[in-house]
């Protein structure tokens, strides 16, 4: 079945800990997104790419890193600069960088702080 | 904020009633979308409405644009049970590359 795994579905992190949080998409997208939700509230943007090798920051970027060797692949650093990690991080792609595109989304990862 | 807003925040209907949602947003856009979500999953892509749109129509849902109001509105007739979720507008604003998400309106369908 083609789509968007996401691993692990759950997550647990110690203080001043580094965690990955993987994105593996089938769809042959150019196009991925990680975007934290909080409880009860939208999603916003933490990182996109838009193609191999090259990403920019979405709007709380801050305390997170990226990278994209490859096209199928988008994992996520939760740094120990990120004071507050406790969300459901979600993972997303489209064929192209979005305008007129739909998302494609994965199940989550549920980020938990020890 | 770019983000647009969902009102109500959390709707609550019988079993074959209708139930709309509303989203507001605050600048121009390219496009509106709708998401769906069920509770600890990921979203499901509904239906995208463009700014030269008025109107458009899925299944049992429709959905309405007014850009002069900078509102949308997701009408879902006939709703089932299996609606129970939560809803999301999400805007591409002009000149932007991105989606941005309201704050969802919880939709509870008691059978």
């Amino acid at each position: 079945d083609g789509g968007i795994t996401q691993s692990p579905k759950y997550l647990f992190r110690k203080e001043g800990q580094n965690v990955t949080l993987s994105c593996e998409q089938n769809l042959n997208h150019d196009a991925m997104y990680w975007y934290r939700q909080d409880p009860g509230q939208g999603l916003r943007l933490i990182y996109y790419s838009q193609i191999v090798n090259d990403f920019q920051k979405g709007d709380i970027a801050e305390g997170y890193s990226v990278s994209r060797e490859k096209k199928e692949s988008f994992p996520l650093t939760v740094t120990s600069a990120q004071k507050n990690p406790t969300a459901f991080y979600l993972c997303a792609s489209s064929p192209r960088i979005v305008r007129d595109e739909k998302l494609f989304f994965g199940s989550g990862t549920q980020l938990s702080v020890l | 904020s770019q983000q647009g807003e969902e009102d109500p925040q959390a709707l609550s209907i019988q079993e074959g009633e209708n139930a709309t949602m509303n989203c507001s947003y605050k600048t121009s856009i390219n496009n509106l979308q709708w998401y769906r979500q069920n509770s600890g999953r990921g979203l499901v892509h509904l239906i995208l409405i463009r700014s030269n749109e008025r109107e458009k129509h899925s299944g049992r849902l429709r959905v309405t644009l007014d850009t002069s109001k900078k509102s949308s509105s997701l009408l879902i007739t006939a709703s089932r049970a299996a609606d129970t979720a939560s809803y999301f507008c999400a805007t591409v604003t002009t000149g932007a590359n991105n989606l941005f998400f309201g704050t969802g309106t919880r939709l509870t369908v008691i059978p």
